[in-house]
């Protein structure tokens, strides 16, 4: 088992731009989370999914940001324009089922917004 | 609102000491508990759980925590830590009624050699 992928490991855009970062999930996992995690702000939860169908959105900070999960093995979170502010380790996770077992996460994608 | 209180930011202990970092809750609905560790440069590693039963829960590399109810609290410990337990440690509890989990702030847990 790879365990949760995400991509890319590190992201350095400029201001302005438009960033996609993924993540696929564990196979047969039903739930995916996206978390952002910073110095301030600790581990804030964004957005989750549960049988690619999204639950929760009321974590994504505007309307800049937005994610998908056309299947079960495959999901995107995008922010456009990016911001500096949005620099940040986000990180993916997912579980087995809507009941909280406890989560994988992947190793993250930090991102940096000059 | 739901939240998880963790109550030291930051923790330096000498190699050796024991540890017990503390988690309060504030959800009084059914819970299940969660502690997570985050080793620098790392993502987040699940340590240990609890859903029900024995109210002491014991995890990987010799770390436990105990579940006192009427305290909404789930501390972590361990009788001797070493200096590869330096690491941020998050409390995280599920709230199964509202189907979602709120982590705490962590514990940046360093130890001295």
């Amino acid at each position: 088992d790879a365990g949760v992928i995400q991509s890319p490991r590190h992201e350095v855009t400029e201001m302005g731009q438009e960033v996609t970062l993924r993540c696929k999930p564990i196979s047969g996992h039903n739930s995916l989370f996206w978390y952002r995690q910073t110095m301030m702000r600790g581990l804030e939860l964004l957005i989750y999914f549960n049988n690619n169908v999204p639950i929760d959105d009321s974590g994504m900070p505007e309307d800049r940001f937005s994610a998908k999960m056309p299947n079960a093995s495959f999901s995107t979170l995008k922010i456009q324009p990016s911001e500096p502010r949005d620099s940040a380790v986000y990180f993916c996770a997912s579980s087995p089922a809507r009941t909280n077992y406890g989560y994988t996460f992947g190793s993250g994608t930090r991102l940096t917004v000059v | 609102a739901q939240s998880v209180s963790q109550h030291n930011h930051h923790v330096i202990l000498s190699e050796a000491a024991s540890l017990e970092l503390g988690c309060n809750y504030s959800y009084g609905g059914t819970v299940n508990l969660f502690w997570y560790v985050q080793y620098p440069g790392q993502h987040l590693q699940l340590l240990l759980k609890y859903f029900s039963g024995d109210p002491l829960v014991k995890g990987i590399k010799g770390f436990e925590a105990e579940f006192i109810k009427s305290k909404f609290s789930f501390n972590l410990r361990k009788p001797s830590v070493q200096w590869s337990d330096t690491a941020e440690y998050f409390c995280a509890v599920y709230n199964t009624g509202g189907f979602k989990t709120i982590f705490g702030a962590g514990t940046r847990l360093f130890v001295k050699a």
